[in-house]
This record gives C-alpha cells, sequence and structure tokens, in this order.
C-alpha cells in the first residue's frame, strides 16, 4: 500500500520568510510525529499528533513553528519568518495502535534557508 | 525525561565481519527499543525492535539483545555486506509516546 508521502521533496526560501510542509500518513494510522534531521545529527522531535487528542508540542524549537493535522491524517508544518538554522531536513512519521512505535517514515522535506 | 546514548559514531568493518553497535538508557520505564537503518538521501526504515518482556530478537543476520537490569541494548549484525553500510539509529520508549533516538552510527562496509 501507500506509504507516508511528503511535500515538497525540497524547499529553498529566503530568510524571513514563511514556509509550510505537508505530510501524508498512512491511511488509518492515527499517531502522527513530526522530526527534524539536521545534517549528520539524529532525529529531533518536533510535535505528536494522536488521533483527536491536544497534540504534544513539546519539541518545537520556537513559537515560530506550529503544526496542524486536519481531519486526523494530513499535517502540515509551519515555519514562520525561517531563519538559516531552520535549515534541515524534516521528517514526518506515522505509526498506528497498539504498535504506537512501529514508525514509518516519509522521504522528507530538504530545507535550505538562503 | 529519557536520554539515549549511542555508540560508536562511526564503525568501519570488513566485508563479512560482525558489527555492533550499543545504546544506553536512562528511563526504566522505557520498554520498547527499535532500531532503524538510514542509507543515504534516503528515510528511515525499522529494520528489528524488541520489547522489554525478552532478552534477545533475531532476524536473518541481524539481532538485537536488551539488558534492562543495565539499561542498555545492542544491535548486532553478522556477515557485514556493502548493502549494510548506512547510519543506524537506536530509540527508547515506553515512559511516553515520543520515543527518544539515539545520535546514529555510521557504518561503512568495505569490500
Amino acid at each position: 500500500g501507500a506509504g507516508v508521502s511528503q511535500s515538497p521533496s525540497n524547499k529553498v526560501t529566503e530568510k524571513g520568510k514563511d514556509v509550510e510542509l505537508r505530510c501524508d500518513p498512512i491511511s488509518g494510522h492515527t499517531a502522527l510525529y513530526w522530526y527534524r534531521q539536521s545534517l549528520g545529527q539524529g532525529l529531533e522531535f518536533l510535535i505528536y499528533f494522536q488521533g483527536n487528542s491536544a497534540p504534544d508540542k513539546s519539541g518545537l524549537p520556537s513559537d515560530r513553528f506550529s503544526a496542524e493535522r486536519t481531519g486526523g491524517s494530513v499535517s502540515t508544518l509551519t515555519i514562520q519568518r525561517t531563519q538559516q538554522e531552520d535549515s534541515a531536513v524534516y521528517l514526518c512519521a506515522s505509526s498506528s495502535l497498539p504498535t504506537v512505535y512501529e514508525q514509518y517514515f516519509g522521504p522528507g522535506t530538504r530545507l535550505t534557508v538562503t | 525525561g529519557e536520554n539515549v546514548e549511542q555508540h560508536p559514531s562511526t564503525l568501519s568493518v570488513q566485508e563479512g565481519d560482525s558489527a555492533v553497535i550499543k545504546c544506553t538508557y536512562s528511563d526504566s520505564a522505557s520498554n520498547y527499543f527499535p532500531w532503524y537503518k538510514q542509507e543515504l538521501g534516503k528515510r528511515p526504515q525499522l529494520i528489528i525492535d524488541i520489547r522489554s518482556n525478552v532478552g534477545e530478537k533475531k532476524d536473518q543476520r541481524i539481532a538485537v539483545t536488551l539488558n534492562k537490569t543495565a539499561k542498555h541494548f545492542s544491535l548486532h549484525i553478522t556477515e557485514t555486506q556493502p548493502e549494510d553500510s548506512a547510519v543506524y539509529f537506536c530509540a527508547a520508549g515506553g515512559g511516553s509516546y515520543i520515543p527518544t533516538f539515539g545520535r546514529g552510527t555510521s557504518l561503512i562496509v568495505h569490500p
């Protein structure tokens, strides 16, 4: 079946602009995660959605970052007033209960802020 | 919160040798320990996982061992092949729904 998809695959933006990154999870997966991966680094947790519960935003690095998940499916990560340090690969992952940790990752969006 | 340490950061082996990557965790409530493989430019993929009710799990050439008392778990790859070259991430979870990842190990298998 279809896996997790993300768009765009690459995004180059100027410092100060806003960007939106999209994630389409696997159909039926109730949990959705956003991570950030800087070059040569590990996975930095950003935000977690589970069903209709309030999201866990504890990983968002600043108030310039926000995310929504509409209808329990598609999610959008928005970065306002982008900075050069926001440059990274943004990965989305989804998983289903009860194996909530078997995460299936999308291909990521490579964001470059110039 | 949980803290996961992963070693080594880089591991270079000859084809056919074994490779071992080790992780330690801090939260005794963690009960799920997955390993992900990320090839260059690609997405992380789950290759094996272990839950706290078992001490070892094998899948062909890969195995994971868990020592809950010492709070460490390891990935073992036998008979390494060039296609095993990738970055491997461990993670720990269970205290919350948010797993904590190690910083990754770059495995290089020389033909």
